[in-house]
């Protein structure tokens, strides 16, 4: 497989569960970043890994929110306690430079 | 920090015109400058970029041209094709293209047949 690969496409859950999602990079990008991306907006920085090591993380992303690298292949995003404002379309893209989207995680909170 | 404007919101053009989308830069700092479309249900594909260090670069119907002083970037698409039609975004970094891009938000390009 040669594209950034996101699981779940989709979730719907009620608000005030936890949901993880996953992200599976190009194998040789070792920078993998995560965006948000609400309807008629452009994507929202979140954070960002080089390998293991998260390098940046965006005001948005607020103490709900934890993301991780391990072993700097595979990362997850998990957002405890969501909230409605959390519905959004969550992307993943690794770059070595190029930047490469996979197809993102629509998340529906209700 | 950074901030991208982006114009049209929305634009509307003949199959076989050309389509110009507009986008200004706020951090003379940022050197990277790339165009995403994104089609529904997708992650943004990447179509052209340019860096700071060349005016203009071009890719078969595509074009982008910068100009630094004026901290704006311009995609230029000729002979527009049904397949054209897309939400198209600009974007600026700073580091070559090696930090968090900010995107603008975003035109929809319609390409009426």
């Amino acid at each position: 497989d040669t594209g950034v690969s996101q699981d779940p496409r989709h979730k719907i859950t009620k608000r005030g569960q936890n949901v993880t999602f996953r992200c599976d990079p190009i194998s040789e990008h070792n920078r993998l970043y995560w965006y948000r991306q609400t309807l008629g907006q452009g994507p929202e920085f979140l954070t960002y890994f080089q390998n293991e090591a998260q390098l940046e993380k965006s005001r948005l992303l607020s103490d709900r929110f934890s993301a991780e690298r391990p072993k700097g292949s595979f990362s997850t995003l998990e957002i405890q306690r969501t909230e409605q404002g959390d519905s959004a379309m969550y992307l993943c893209a690794s770059s070595f430079p190029t930047r490469v989207f996979g197809q993102g995680t629509r998340l529906t909170v209700v | 920090g950074e901030n991208v404007e982006q114009h049209p919101s929305t634009l509307s053009v003949q199959e076989g015109d050309s389509a110009v989308i507009k986008c200004t830069y706020s951090d003379s700092a940022s050197n990277y400058f790339p165009w995403y479309k994104q089609e529904l249900g997708k992650g943004p594909q990447l179509i052209i970029d340019i860096r700071s260090n060349v005016g203009e670069k071009k890719d078969q119907r595509i074009a982008v041209t910068l100009n630094k002083t004026a901290k704006h970037f311009s995609l230029h698409i000729t002979e527009t094709q049904p397949e054209d039609s897309a939400v198209y975004f600009c974007a600026a970094s700073r580091g070559s293209g090696n930090t968090p891009l900010v995107f603008g938000k975003g035109t929809r390009l319609s390409v009426i047949a």
